[in-house]
C-alpha cells in the first residue's frame, strides 16, 4: 500500500507565477489535510478537505491560495502569483475517516519544498 | 488557543546515551498528544500516541507519558543510536476542531557514532 504521494518534492517558481503542489491520498482514504512549513517553525494547519467538499479552510490565507480534492485525482494546493513569504515547505496528509484523537490518525507525504526566487 | 512549545535543538548525543526532549502544551480539556518523527527527505511518521492523563506511548524504544498536572509529553529513550537522527515533533491534537493537528517547532537530534 503506497504512502502519500506529493508532487513535485521540489518547487521553484519567480514572484508572480502560479504553484500547484499535488498530494495522492493513501489508497482508501478519503479525507486530505494541508500544513505549512515556514523555516525553523511547526507545521501550521491550513485546509482539510473531503472528496469534493472543503470542511475547513479557516488556516489558508484569504488571498491567493485554494485547494480542492476532485472526486478522480489528487488534491491540488493551488498558490497564485507566488511571492518570496510563499517559499515553505508544503505537507498534505491524509485520513480513511475523519482525524481526531488517537483514532483515525493522520498520514504524512514527504512534502513538497517550494522556493520563490 | 492551544499550542506546543518543544526544546529547540539541535540535539546532540553520542551513540547509547540518554536522550529527553522536552514538550510542553497549552490546551483546554483533554488534548490527545503525539510526537511524530521525520527522516530526511522523509515525510512525518507517527512515532507514539496518547489519550489521557497518565496514558504512556511507546514505540521502538521510545517513551512519552502524558502528565496532565505539568502539561507536559517529553520524549525519551534509554539508549539512542545513530539511525534516530532525525527531526522530532510533537503536536496535540485539542478537543474542537480535533483534526487540526496543533505542532511544536521541532527538534532535530544528530546522534554521532
Amino acid at each position: 500500500n503506497a504512502g502519500v504521494m506529493q508532487n513535485p518534492r521540489h518547487l521553484v517558481r519567480r514572484r508572480g507565477q502560479e504553484a500547484r503542489l499535488r498530494c495522492s491520498p493513501m489508497k482508501g482514504h478519503s479525507h486530505v489535510y494541508w500544513y505549512r512549513q515556514l523555516p525553523e517553525e511547526g507545521l501550521k494547519f491550513m485546509v482539510y478537505l473531503q472528496k469534493e467538499n472543503i470542511i475547513d479552510e479557516s488556516g489558508m490565507p484569504k488571498e491567493r491560495f485554494s485547494a480542492e480534492f476532485p472526486k478522480e485525482g489528487p488534491s491540488i494546493l493551488r498558490i497564485q502569483q507566488v511571492v518570496r513569504g510563499d517559499s515553505a515547505a508544503y505537507f498534505c496528509a491524509s485520513s480513511p475517516l475523519r482525524a481526531g484523537g488517537t483514532k483515525n490518525i493522520q498520514y504524512f507525504g514527504a512534502g513538497t519544498r517550494l522556493s520563490v526566487l | 488557543g492551544d499550542s506546543v512549545t518543544q526544546m529547540e535543538g539541535p540535539v546532540t548525543l553520542s551513540e547509547e546515551a540518554f536522550l529527553t526532549i522536552n514538550c510542553t502544551y497549552t490546551a483546554t480539556g483533554y488534548p490527545s498528544l503525539f510526537w511524530y518523527v521525520q527522516y530526511p527527505g522523509e515525510g512525518l511518521q507517527l512515532l507514539l500516541k496518547a489519550t489521557k492523563a497518565d496514558d504512556k506511548g511507546s514505540n521502538k524504544g521510545f517513551e512519552a507519558t502524558y502528565r496532565k498536572e505539568t502539561t507536559s509529553f517529553h520524549l525519551e529513550k534509554g539508549s539512542v543510536q545513530v539511525s534516530d537522527s532525525a527531526v522530532y515533533f510533537c503536536a496535540l491534537s485539542g478537543m474542537d476542531s480535533s483534526y487540526k493537528l496543533i505542532f511544536g517547532s521541532g527538534t532535530r537530534l544528530l546522534v554521532r557514532p
